[in-house]
């Protein structure tokens, strides 16, 4: 069965890093995703990608975020200098169309500890 | 704006018993209502989904729903828990005019031998 890859599982960063999260969404997908899940709090949604662009972002999405699909497999998310609350397990998510009616299906996650 | 709530953080139960596990939502507008389950080092694998029509839903893993618009309740129930069960449990909603999910904290499911 098809499934959503990330990469790497674990990473570990100093305080204003850059870190590249990665993301291989299933291969017939349109809608991608991320979401992350501070220790303890609850999954947040972050940004929605279709068509090459964002379609839609949360708050929490600010300018150190951008998302991008270089090569037309991989789904990327960076964040330009990383902060101590950054630390959190961050999810992929895939959809095969446009409506709110279909499953994302995730990832396993990585997850990211900035130090 | 959306929100989910799972009360309970953690459920401890035996095998073989029949386990609820809470979810209550607000929302504005109509929802979708999505279980999902994540075992250790896995993403999160989709249970089971309630977009319109019958309020009982049925999923994977003989786990099923029941959607309570009255009570903005959607409750995943299994009748008999295996130890494969034990897992972190999500409640999600979606609705028609944003394409996000909006998750609950999570609850902790433990079967115990």
């Amino acid at each position: 069965e098809p499934e959503v890859t990330q990469t790497p599982s674990h990473q570990v960063t100093q305080m204003g890093q850059e870190v590249i999260l990665r993301c291989v969404p299933i291969s017939n997908h349109l809608y991608f995703y991320w979401y992350r899940q501070i220790l303890g709090q609850k999954v947040e949604f972050l940004v929605s990608f279709y068509n090459n662009e964002i379609s839609e972002k949360s708050e929490i999405f600010d300018d150190q975020f951008s998302v991008e699909r270089p090569d037309g497999s991989n789904f990327t998310l960076k964040i330009r200098s990383t902060k101590l609350e950054d630390s959190a397990m961050y999810f992929c998510a895939s959809r095969i169309g446009t409506s709110n009616l279909e499953t994302q299906y995730f990832g396993p996650g990585t997850r990211l500890l900035v130090l | 704006a959306q929100s989910v709530t799972q009360l309970d953080s953690q459920v401890p139960v035996f095998e073989e018993a029949p386990v609820e596990l809470r979810c209550n939502y607000s929302s504005s507008v109509s929802v979708y209502l999505f279980w999902y389950v994540q075992y250790p080092n896995q993403g999160l694998q989709l249970l089971l989904k309630y977009l319109s029509g019958s309020t009982l839903v049925k999923g994977i893993n003989g786990f099923e729903a029941e959607f309570n618009k009255s009570q903005t309740s959607f409750h995943l129930r299994k009748p008999s828990v295996h130890i494969s069960d034990t897992a972190e449990y999500f409640c999600a909603v979606s609705t028609n005019t944003g394409n996000q999910f909006y998750f609950g904290t999570g609850t902790s499911l433990t079967v115990i031998p």
